[in-house]
């Protein structure tokens, strides 16, 4: 059982670039999260999804791009890398509208932009 | 709106010590609450969680329990190994948030033989 897994696990790019980070699930979650995670703020949500053909802002959209064409898939688009985008980006996967569900976690991808 | 407050760290220990890790939280309602860990180079991975008032969560000797009264959420350990040196996330999740977890700043633990 793979769980949430994440691509790359790191990546420098340089300002004005394109990437998309991948992630993917293999346990029929409906609901899928992106968080970026910085010294002494935790993490932050970015974008998240409750199911394929649906995306919503979270508390840190700018600058990031989200699809859900499947319901394995979520992957995130940075179109034009700055170097505030410089974080460790994790996705997670849970049931959706189960309150205490366990989320579960990607090893994350470490991203540098110079 | 919803918001976590944990005490901030780091947090340094000897092995065998006694931890505690503040956790406060504000939510409408009757949130879960959750513990979640971070080792050194992975992901996050649930630790432990609570669903109701004076509910008790625990696990690998861990322990925390839901005090609605004074809305915390605070973790326990008795005895600290080196291998428990990791960040701790308390984190709560409220119903109609769409499933979203809110997380607090993490605290780092790192304990010393």
């Amino acid at each position: 059982n793979a769980g949430v897994t994440q691509t790359p696990k790191f990546q420098v790019l340089k300002t004005g670039q394109s990437m998309t980070l991948q992630c993917a699930q293999d346990m029929n979650h409906e609901y899928m999260s992106w968080y970026r995670q910085d010294p002494g703020m935790g993490l932050r949500l970015i974008h998240y999804s409750v199911g394929a053909g649906i995306t919503d802002q979270g508390e840190v959209p700018n600058g990031y791009n989200v699809s859900r064409s499947t319901t394995e898939d979520f992957p995130l688009r940075l179109l034009s890398a700055a170097p505030s985008q410089t974080s460790v980006y994790f996705c997670a996967s849970s049931y959706h509208t189960v309150q205490n569900t366990e989320a579960f976690f990607g090893q994350g991808t470490r991203l540098t932009v110079v | 709106g919803d918001s976590v407050t944990q005490m901030e760290g780091p947090v340094t220990l000897s092995e065998e010590a006694f931890l505690t890790i503040n956790c406060t939280y504000t939510a409408t309602g009757y949130p879960s609450l959750f513990w979640y860990v971070q080792y050194p180079g992975e992901g996050l991975q649930l630790l432990l969680k609570a669903t109701k008032a004076d509910d008790k969560g625990s696990n690998k000797g861990f322990e925390a329990t839901y005090r609605k009264e004074t809305t915390s959420f605070h973790l326990e350990k008795g005895s600290v190994q080196v291998s428990d040196s990791a960040v701790y996330f308390c984190a709560l999740r409220s119903i109609g948030t769409a499933s979203k977890l809110t997380f607090g700043t993490g605290t780092r633990l790192q304990v010393t033989l």
